[in-house]
């Protein structure tokens, strides 16, 4: 089946310009994971979404970040007056578990390259 | 504040050899251990999910241990061959939702 796909795989932007990256999970999995993964480090957990609400979005950096989920499957992630300190490797990931308990193996999109000038 | 390391920070090998990394995390409030591999230019693929102390995991040429008492789990690879070349990450999952990933062990196999 279809695996989790992101959109658009390469972004380029302006200091000060919006953004928004797109996540297509896999059919069926409740649970949502945004990280963004900077040169040299691992991935850093963003927010999480269980269903169409977020349950954790502790990991957003400031409020010029924002993500939404409104139908349970697909998620957008969304910057605001974007910093050349935003740009890094955005990861989607989905995760069958109902509970979100990250026992559960969690799919990987191949992630959206952000770049801001 | 919940930190995972990973040592080394990279490895260069040849084909045939093999090889091990280590992943350290904090022992208490444990729940799940992960090992992921990333490829360039590919997503992230799970290799394993270890939650009991002594676990041990394998798939193939690749296998996996678990102390959760000390906080370690280590990623072996026997015979490394080319394409094993990647980005071995572990995530440490506490119960709650966050996964918190090491920076990941850069694997170069030379053939």
């Amino acid at each position: 089946g279809a695996g989790v796909s992101q959109t658009p795989s390469n972004k380029v932007t302006e200091k000060g310009k919006y953004v928004e990256l797109r996540c297509d999970p896999i059919s069926g999995h409740t649970a949502l994971y945004w990280y963004r993964q900077s040169l040299g480090q691992g991935p850093e957990f963003l927010i999480y979404f269980q269903g169409t609400g977020a349950a954790d979005d502790s990991g957003l950096p400031n409020d010029r970040f924002f993500a939404v989920r409104p139908e349970g499957s697909v998620s957008t992630l969304k910057i605001q007056r974007t910093e050349r300190g935003d740009s890094a490797v955005y990861l989607c990931a989905s995760s069958p578990g109902t509970s979100g308990r990250p026992r559960n193996e969690q799919f990987f999109g191949p992630g959206t390259r952000l770049t801001v000038l | 504040i919940l930190n995972v390391e990973q040592s080394p920070q990279s490895l260069h090998v040849q084909e045939g050899d093999s090889t091990n990394f280590t992943c350290s995390f904090p022992s208490s409030n444990f729940y799940a251990l992960h090992w992921y591999r990333w490829e360039t230019a590919k997503s992230p693929e799970a290799l394993f999910v270890m939650t009991l102390n002594g676990d041990e995991k394998k798939k193939g040429r690749i296998s996996a241990t678990l102390n959760t008492k000390e906080g370690y789990s280590y990623l072996y690879i026997k015979g490394s061959q080319p394409e094993d070349s990647a980005t071995y990450l572990c995530a440490f999952g506490t119960g709650g939702f966050k996964t918190i990933f090491g920076a990941g062990t850069r694997l170069f196999v030379k053939a």
